[in-house]
């Protein structure tokens, strides 16, 4: 079945303990991306990759990193969490630039 | 002002009504997405558009690219189209810039 495997799909933390949540795709996708939602201020862009090894800062990324080592997995990794980051994260991917994208089931984060 | 606006914020119909929500943009796009989210808050892409119309279903989307506006229509609404519905544009590579959402509630 063709999706978008996030982990873990909830997490409870303490400020500054680093996390990492994975991200994987079987669609062979060129593109990912990550994202998170928040009350009142919708989905927005953290990182996204348009291939291994090349990515790119969206619109939030202070305070997140990413890696793209292979083709299939794009985690996002938190080096030291704040209760700002707080959030519902979405990973995501497309076969190309600007098309369709398929999101994985999001992760609830809560940073104490 | 946000680049993209939706409208309206909330939306409540019977069944069966006819739904239609708005999506204006301010900015340069290459292509428009409607995403459904669902109660549980898992999203899937409905529609990518760059113009006129598509149609899957009861679910229609169309674009105006001169007035900078996309629509989607919901025909023979029913309950379990409840669901927030975001509109987002796509500007340049992989750049997604997303709307506040729309919740739709339908009764049954």
């Amino acid at each position: 079945e063709a999706q978008v495997t996030q982990n873990p799909r909830y997490l409870i933390t303490v400020t500054g303990k680093k996390l990492t949540v994975t991200c994987s795709q079987n669609m062979n996708h060129e593109y990912m991306s990550w994202y998170r939602q928040d009350p009142g201020l919708g989905l927005r862009q953290i990182y996204y990759s348009m291939n291994v090894e090349v990515t790119d800062k969206g619109d939030v990324p202070e305070g997140y990193k990413v890696s793209r080592k292979e083709k299939r997995n794009f985690p996002l990794i938190l080096e030291s969490p704040s209760p700002n980051q707080t959030s519902l994260y979405f990973c995501a991917s497309s076969l190309e630039s600007g098309r369709t994208q398929y999101f994985g089931p999001g992760t609830r984060l809560l940073v104490l | 002002k946000n680049e993209v606006e939706q409208s309206p914020q909330n939306l409540t119909a019977q069944e069966g009504e006819f739904i239609t929500i708005n999506c204006s943009y301010s900015v340069g796009i290459s292509a428009l997405h409607w995403l459904q989210q669902h109660p549980g808050g898992g999203i899937v892409s409905l529609f990518m558009l760059s113009s006129g119309k598509k149609k899957h279903g009861r679910l229609i989307a169309t674009i105006n690219i001169q007035e900078k506006h996309s629509s989607l229509h919901i025909t023979a609404s029913h309950p379990r189209d409840s669901a927030v519905y975001i509109c987002a544009v796509s500007r340049g590579a992989q750049k997604l810039v997303f709307g506040q959402g729309t919740r739709l509630t339908i009764n049954p």
